[in-house]
């Protein structure tokens, strides 16, 4: 399958502060990405979807403005969480799409980013 | 809305015991359907998939799944479990416009 990397690991912010998080597929052209949320406990929850090279569509309930996704390229997508508050602490994970010419859409995760702000 | 629905939301198995995990799903059209297994501290991996055809669906380390399309399950079976399982399952379906809908997701503990 492909491999997805995700930068930082982990990470821990004061309160205000914005947080970049990329994520690449290294071996892997995708045309899409997607951007998940997982509380503790919890299930992913769909933030966004982003396609190379043009703006992401954000699902019901978050934050387009606090929550900027860039897909400047088909192996580099980076998630900024904007002024970020405790409510944001959470495991942030990108998933790639479909890859470019591929038949068939499977989706393969990164290993997922720790933001606590505190 | 589509939604998806984990029956279990842990289970606790003994070695060598047989695993059955629930997924429901209400969609009207056509799904693909994903199990994902997240081991602690590790990132989701894709267990099996369902796209078309025969509707029990092997996948890796023993696990298979069976599509019911008048049931709209999709359950996760695996007729000896180990400690080694011991995770998060989650069932996902990809609808139409290439999204995934996770699961609650079940916690799985099996003790040795």
């Amino acid at each position: 399958g492909a491999v997805v990397s995700q930068h930082p690991s982990r990470v821990i912010c004061k309160s205000g502060t914005s947080v970049k998080i990329e994520c690449r597929s290294l071996d892997f052209q995708a045309t899409t990405m997607f951007w998940y949320r997982q509380f503790p406990k919890q299930s992913l929850m769909l933030m966004a979807t982003s396609n190379e090279g043009s703006k992401a569509t954000y699902e019901q309930g978050v934050e387009k403005d606090k929550f900027l996704i860039n897909h400047a390229s088909l192996t580099l997508s980076t998630l900024t969480v904007t002024s970020a508050h405790p409510e944001d602490s959470s495991f942030y994970i990108c998933s790639p799409g479909s890859e470019l010419g591929s038949s068939y859409n499977e989706q393969f995760f990164g290993p997922g980013t720790r933001l606590t702000v505190l | 809305a589509q939604s998806v629905s984990q029956h279990n939301h842990h289970v606790i198995l003994s070695e060598a015991a047989s695993l059955e995990l629930g997924c429901n799903y209400s969609y009207g059209g056509t799904v693909n359907l994903f199990w994902y297994v997240q081991y602690p501290g590790q990132h989701l991996q894709l267990l099996l998939k369902y796209f078309s055809g025969d509707p029990l669906v092997k996948g890796i380390k023993g696990f298979e799944a069976e599509f019911i399309k008048s049931k709209f399950s999709f359950n996760l079976r695996k007729p000896s479990v180990q400690w080694s399982d011991t995770a998060e399952y989650f069932c996902a379906v990809e609808n139409q416009g290439g999204k995934l809908i996770f699961g609650q997701g079940t916690e799985l503990s099996v003790k040795p």
